[in-house]
């Protein structure tokens, strides 16, 4: 069975920097694209970027270039991203979804979403 | 970037009638559009994704059609378990865009 496990929920200062989990089984983490998703509450949807589980390659969505950088670590089959210089804005509800196939493509697996809060 | 513009916004509807959810596309995406459903406080569930296809495990009450840049996404004999946010998704090209989601409300 596919699962991916999120991190717990994160409290942090403006200005801070937060680094995301996403912990991965039941399938070949290093076939498979892993992205990232941010939803604001009560809002659409945002695509941040895809990260491949076997070299590492990205590709940003040019909104979240310089604010979220996507890393992998195959030993573990786990996603990682980094937010940093947080403000108010990043305060959202974050997911990691599997790519079905390739690049581009949709969204077959989720992780169950972690809450960003930003305050100080 | 494809710009995703979905209607209603929102839809209350009694048990049993037919729902019916408008995506357009500001870009000709073939065929490549995606449908999900989001429960409160869960993650979204991929229902249909390219080609009209029809997820497994996904009752056969959902549909969608279109190609190019007009897609519908319908539900037939909808039950008070079909309450949700359902959002389409494009996956033509980068960066990926959702439309902003439809409430489906159960009266």
């Amino acid at each position: 069975e596919v699962q991916l496990q999120q991190s717990g929920a994160e409290l942090v200062k403006p200005g801070a920097s937060v680094k995301l989990s996403c912990k991965t089984s039941g399938y070949t983490f290093s076939n498979y694209y892993m992205s990232w998703l941010k939803q604001m509450p009560g809002q659409n949807i945002e695509w941040i970027g895809n990260i491949y589980g076997g070299n590492g390659g990205t590709g940003y969505n040019q909104k979240f270039k310089g604010k979220a950088t996507l890393t992998v670590d195959k030993s573990s089959s786990t996603a990682y991203m980094d937010l940093s210089s947080l403000t108010s804005e990043d305060s959202a509800v974050y997911f990691c979804a599997r790519l079905d196939y390739g690049y581009n493509g949709y969204f077959d697996y989720w992780g169950q979403g972690v809450m960003v809060t930003v305050s100080s | 970037e494809t710009t995703v513009t979905q209607s209603p916004a929102s839809l209350s509807m009694a048990v049993g009638e037919k729902v019916s959810i408008s995506c357009k596309t500001s870009t000709d995406i073939d065929d490549d559009m995606n449908w999900y459903q989001q429960k409160s406080g869960e993650a979204p569930k991929l229902l249909i994704s390219e080609g009209n296809t029809l997820r497994p495990g996904v009752p056969s009450r959902f549909s969608s059609s279109g190609y190019g840049t007009d897609f519908v996404f319908t539900i037939n004999n909808v039950l008070l378990g079909d309450e949700g946010i359902y959002y389409c998704q494009q996956s033509d090209n980068v960066p990926l865009t959702f439309g902003a989601g439809t409430k489906l409300e159960l009266k």
